[in-house]
């Protein structure tokens, strides 16, 4: 079945790591996306990718960086420079183009907890 | 600019008693309005989506929803709670720009009680 995996689920880090969070896809969705999810804040954007080998900042990328090498990865790291990091994380993927209605395919999530 | 707004953080309901929960958007353009679905500790699901056409549109597990232009608003209903739809509902419109990324609101969390 396609899909988005993310892993890991669950991932503890002490402060002053850097910790990636992977994201693939097998839709063939040319663009991917990370969001960051807070408790009665809803999604917040940090990166996107519409195509291989481009990336831009959303909303809230202090903090963190990703690359995307392949049309099926979009890995996520969280830097030691991000002052909040404790947070689900959800990866997501779309078919732009003409046409788009704006519709993503979610993954399952990654809970991300500094001790 | 685009921007949701979900009347209500929290919303309880009994089982069998009408669900409502309400989304107001706004938007320069004709909009394209979803209702996502997120179990705990799970990723968001597509409930149903507006794009053209019928104003009135049903979706997944019983639920529908209905694009007001006059009231700028597309509230999501089911006739009949179940313990199953406890779960945060996220209403989400898509935005103009480069990229047409969807703006989310803050979410509605449903409780169902017996």
């Amino acid at each position: 079945d396609g899909g988005i995996t993310q892993s890991p689920k669950y991932l503890f880090r002490k402060e002053g790591q850097n910790v990636t969070l992977s994201c693939e896809q097998n839709l063939n969705h040319d663009a991917m996306y990370w969001y960051r999810q807070d408790p009665g804040q809803g999604l917040r954007l940090i990166y996107y990718s519409q195509i291989v080998n481009d990336f831009q900042k959303g909303d809230i990328a202090e903090g963190y960086s990703v690359s995307r090498e392949k049309k099926e990865s979009f890995p996520l790291t969280v830097t030691s420079a991000q002052k909040n990091p404790t947070a689900f994380y959800l990866c997501a993927s779309s078919i732009p183009g003409q046409g788009y209605t704006g519709e993503l395919f979610f993954g399952e999530g990654s809970r991300l907890t500094v001790l | 600019a685009q921007s949701v707004t979900q009347l209500g953080s929290h919303v309880s309901v009994s089982e069998g008693a009408l669900v409502l929960l309400r989304c107001n958007y706004s938007s320069s353009v004709p909009p394209y309005l979803f209702w996502y679905v997120q179990y705990p500790n799970q990723g968001l699901q597509l409930l149903l989506k507006y794009t053209t056409g019928a104003t009135l549109v049903k979706g997944i597990n019983g639920f529908e929803a209905e694009f007001k232009k006059s009231e700028t608003s597309f509230h999501l209903t089911k006739p009949s709670a179940h313990m199953s739809d406890a779960a945060e509902y996220f209403c989400a419109v898509k935005g103009t720009g480069g990229y047409n990324k969807l703006i989310f609101g803050a979410g509605t969390r449903l409780a169902v009680h017996p």
